[in-house]
């Protein structure tokens, strides 16, 4: 079955900096890749997406990118705030109709961002 | 839209007992799965049902289990309760790739 790490389990920046997770999926067969935000006491909430025919996707100040060939996807979010604090998650799984309830999920990384 | 819902949110339990967990999904997804979150193991599969049946299965044993229903709502169920099923339980509904999160039952048993 997939298998998916993420790095670092944990993650402290100053606010403004940049903050990069990286993650990397063993099933070459996996083509769709979120990101989700959990915040202390709540739900998982999709953030951002990638699906395998793109290789990189933007949308304000949150960015993911696909390596397919390496089997690695990363997601980075520039001049981070305070409320960036949260865990993070990535996944690995399928887009189609069919298969795409069962997402393997990372460890998740725990962001801090220092005032 | 309403967003997926979770009922009941907070449940305690003995060792031994049995639950029953309830999940709605938003309004025309037919998807819904289930995922078990604990500290110290992350977001863990549990199953996925589709139009009634479970297509997918992830690595719990027998004493969990679930159905789905006509209107895509969701149960799971956990038979003979162990201290280790203390846990956050969410379910997500899903509109082909997106997955949307319940706001989970936390389930503790003593």
């Amino acid at each position: 079955g997939e298998n998916v790490e993420q790095h670092p389990s944990t993650l402290s920046v100053q606010e403004g900096d940049s903050a990069v997770i990286k993650c990397t999926y063993s099933d070459s067969a996996s083509n769709y890749f979120p990101w989700y935000k959990q915040e202390l006491g709540k739900r998982p909430q999709l953030i951002i997406d990638i699906r395998s025919n793109v290789g990189e996707k933007k949308d304000q100040r949150i960015a993911v990118t696909l390596n397919k060939t390496a089997k690695h996807f990363s997601l980075h979010i520039t001049e981070t705030q305070p409320e960036d604090s949260a865990v993070y998650f990535c996944a690995a799984g399928s887009a189609s109709n069919t298969n795409a309830g069962k997402s393997t999920f990372g460890d998740g990384t725990t962001l801090t961002v220092k005032p | 839209k309403a967003g997926v819902t979770q009922t009941p949110r907070y449940l305690i339990k003995t060792r031994g007992q049995q639950v029953t967990l309830s999940c709605s999904p938003i309004s025309g997804h037919r998807s819904v799965s289930w995922y078990q979150q604990t500290p110290g193991q992350g977001l863990q599969f549990l199953f996925e049902y589709f139009s009634e049946t479970q297509r997918n299965k992830g690595n719990f044993p027998g004493r969990f289990s679930g159905r789905q229903f006509s209107n895509s709502r969701s149960e799971m169920n956990v038979s003979t309760l162990e201290l280790g099923d203390s846990a956050l339980y969410l379910c997500a509904s899903r509109l082909r790739g997106e997955q949307y999160f319940g706001p989970g039952t936390r389930l503790t048993v003593t």
